[in-house]
């Protein structure tokens, strides 16, 4: 089955700040990456997604790439505020073929810093 | 945030005990999942749902069943729990496979004592 690995598990950046986390997934079948935003106590948020016939999505201050030969994608955002504080998963799944859910990465805990 | 609820938010049982969590969506979104969230793991998939009556297994199912007489509803069931069973649940909803997107309910705090 599908596994993803999730860089770093936590990340500390000054407001203001760029912060990255990145993902790798090992099923070459996978297609469809969404990042879900949780909260402490909250539902996991659906942020941004991207599908494997796009390189690179973008909304306003958050950005998604993904490399398909390297099975690589990475969430960036950019100039850093404090409610962008949270913990941040990055997922994968194969979409159109069944219904087999999300596979999660283990999630990164972004801190900004005042 | 989509129709979804899940009922209790908060449960405290005992081991051994049988325990069912409902997800109820107003959405009529065909696919329905149920997950648990742990701390150093992420969200695992537990059983997931492609329609009435149809059911199958996720990663972590073990211990649990399921159960959808009607769309809007899906049942999670821990036929005997275990204190490995403490943990948050989450149900999620989504409309197409086609689109992947997924909905996330509020959660379901459960301690097995």
């Amino acid at each position: 089955g599908e596994n993803v690995e999730q860089h770093p598990s936590t990340l500390s950046v000054q407001e203001g700040d760029s912060a990255v986390i990145k993902c790798t997934y090992s099923d070459s079948a996978s297609n469809y990456f969404p990042w879900y935003k949780q909260e402490l106590g909250k539902r996991p948020q659906l942020i941004i997604d991207i599908r494997s016939n796009v390189g690179e999505k973008k909304d306003q201050r958050i950005a998604v790439t993904l490399n398909k030969t390297a099975k690589h994608f990475s969430l960036h955002i950019t100039e850093t505020q404090p409610e962008d504080s949270a913990v941040y998963f990055c997922a994968a799944s194969y979409s159109g073929g069944g219904a087999d859910g999300l596979t999660f990465g283990k999630g990164t805990h972004l801190i900004i810093q005042p | 945030d989509a129709g979804i609820t899940q009922s209790p938010r908060h449960k405290v049982t005992e081991t051994g005990t049988p325990v069912t969590l409902r997800c109820h969506q107003t959405e009529n979104h065909r696919y329905m999942y149920w997950y648990r969230q742990d701390p150093g793991h992420g969200l695992r998939l537990i059983h997931y749902s492609y329609g009435v009556k149809d059911t199958d297994k996720g990663e972590v199912s073990d211990g649990y069943s399921v159960s959808r007489s009607k769309t809007e509803d899906f049942l999670l069931t821990l036929e005997s729990a275990t204190s490995s069973q403490t943990s948050v649940y989450f149900c999620a909803i989504s409309a197409t496979v086609q689109e992947g997107e997924q909905y996330f309910g509020p959660g379901t705090r459960l301690t097995v004592t």
